[in-house]
Parts: C-alpha cells; sequence; structure tokens
C-alpha cells in the first residue's frame, strides 16, 4: 500500500513553460486535492476533487488546472508557470467522511525561473 | 480575518517536557473538524491527531493530546514528554462542515524546537 504518491520530487521549468505534477492514491479515497505552500506559510487549496469526473477550486485556483478521470490520479496542470508558482506542492487524499482525515504526498518542490 | 491563528512561530522545550502549542480558529458553522499536523525538515505533512465540533472528550493519541476549548475556540496541541525527534514544524488545520466538505483551512505554523 504505497498511499499517496507524487512525480516528480523536484523541477525547474522556466517561465512560460508547462507541466503536469502527478499524484496518485491506492486507497479508494474519494477525495482528492492540491495544496501549495509558500516560504512562512501553512497549506493553501489550490483545487479539489470529491470523486472522478468532478473538480473545484481551491483558494488560490489561477493558473492551474486540475482534472480526475479515475478515483486513483489527479494531477495538477501549470499551463504557464510563473514565478509566483515556485513553491512546494502536496497532494492529499481521504475519504469522504466527517472525520476523514487528509493523508498527504510527500510533495513536489518546483522552481521557476 | 484569519479562520486559524497559531500565534507561536517558535517554541524551545527541553528533551523530556511537556510543550502547549497554541491554535485558535473562527468559524460560525456549529460542525466543524480540527487537525493537527507535523512538518519535520524533510518536508512530508504527518497528521498527528483530530478532534470533531461534537466530539465531548479531548482527543488523545499516544503522547499527543488536543485541548479542546470550544466556547474559546482553541484547539490546542499539547505534546508531553518530548523527544528530539518532535523537533518540527506543527500546523493546525480546520475543516467547516460535516463532511463533504474536506476543504483544510491551515494556520501558518508553529517551530518547536526540541533541546538536549
Amino acid at each position: 500500500n504505497a498511499g499517496v504518491t507524487q512525480t516528480p520530487k523536484f523541477q525547474v521549468l522556466k517561465t512560460g513553460q508547462s507541466m503536469t505534477l502527478q499524484c496518485a492514491q491506492d486507497m479508494n479515497h474519494e477525495y482528492m486535492s492540491w495544496y501549495r505552500q509558500d516560504p512562512g506559510m501553512g497549506l493553501r487549496l489550490i483545487h479539489y476533487s470529491v470523486g472522478a469526473g468532478i473538480t473545484d477550486q481551491g483558494e488560490v485556483p489561477n493558473g492551474y488546472n486540475v482534472s480526475r478521470s479515475t478515483t486513483e490520479d489527479f494531477p495538477l496542470r501549470l499551463l504557464s508557470a510563473a514565478p509566483s508558482q515556485t513553491s512546494v506542492y502536496f497532494c492529499a487524499s481521504s475519504y469522504f467522511a466527517a472525520g476523514g482525515t487528509q493523508y498527504f504526498g510527500p510533495g513536489t518542490r518546483l522552481l521557476v525561473l | 480575518a484569519q479562520k486559524i491563528t497559531q500565534t507561536q512561530p517558535g517554541m524551545f522545550v527541553q528533551e523530556k517536557e511537556a510543550v502547549t502549542l497554541d491554535c485558535t480558529y473562527d468559524t460560525s458553522d456549529p460542525s466543524y473538524g480540527l487537525f493537527w499536523y507535523k512538518q519535520p525538515s524533510s518536508g512530508e505533512m504527518i497528521f498527528l491527531i483530530y478532534q470533531g465540533s461534537y466530539d465531548q472528550q479531548n482527543a488523545t493519541e499516544g503522547r499527543y493530546s488536543l485541548n479542546f476549548q470550544k466556547a474559546r475556540k482553541s484547539a490546542n496541541l499539547v505534546i508531553s514528554a518530548s523527544q528530539l525527534g518532535d523537533s518540527a514544524m506543527y500546523f493546525c488545520a480546520m475543516r467547516e462542515g460535516q463532511g463533504g466538505s474536506e476543504k483544510l483551512v491551515f494556520g501558518k505554523g508553529t517551530k518547536l524546537t526540541v533541546n538536549p
């Protein structure tokens, strides 16, 4: 049982490039989400999904797209990278329940030059 | 207004002593959940403890306990018998609603340093 996995661990992009951060979970969780963590800050929600085919925006969605074609996978796409998107990105998943605890992946460190 | 406030940017504690990390929250929803996560220097987010707004008793998980004072809207984390491995960032988070809304709002964190 791998839990929540994220790839890549580290990525350097140039301004304007696009890329996809991968996230997968093998716990059959309905809920998946993406957060970003900036220095001195807690985590902020980018996008989330309550099940396959359903996604919605979080607190800081601009510049990011998501899709959820399967229960297991929830990729995050950066359409045109900007230096302001330099951050650590965490994917999380949980059961859809009142006490549902979100379990986090190891994170992807992204540097946009 | 911030929904989660952690007023201690940094805390120091001696090994084997207890420490309390403060967290206050702001919500008008009667149903909510409060979480604490630990982030060591390696960067991963580790779930520690959960308290539901309707739970009658304070949550405990091993050396971790949550001092839940609903009227004060505080959810402080108590770590008993601190260990060197407890040195990390600690984040308080809140989920509003009765499940079905799993969005978490995080505080800015407290950096705990355990001294030998």
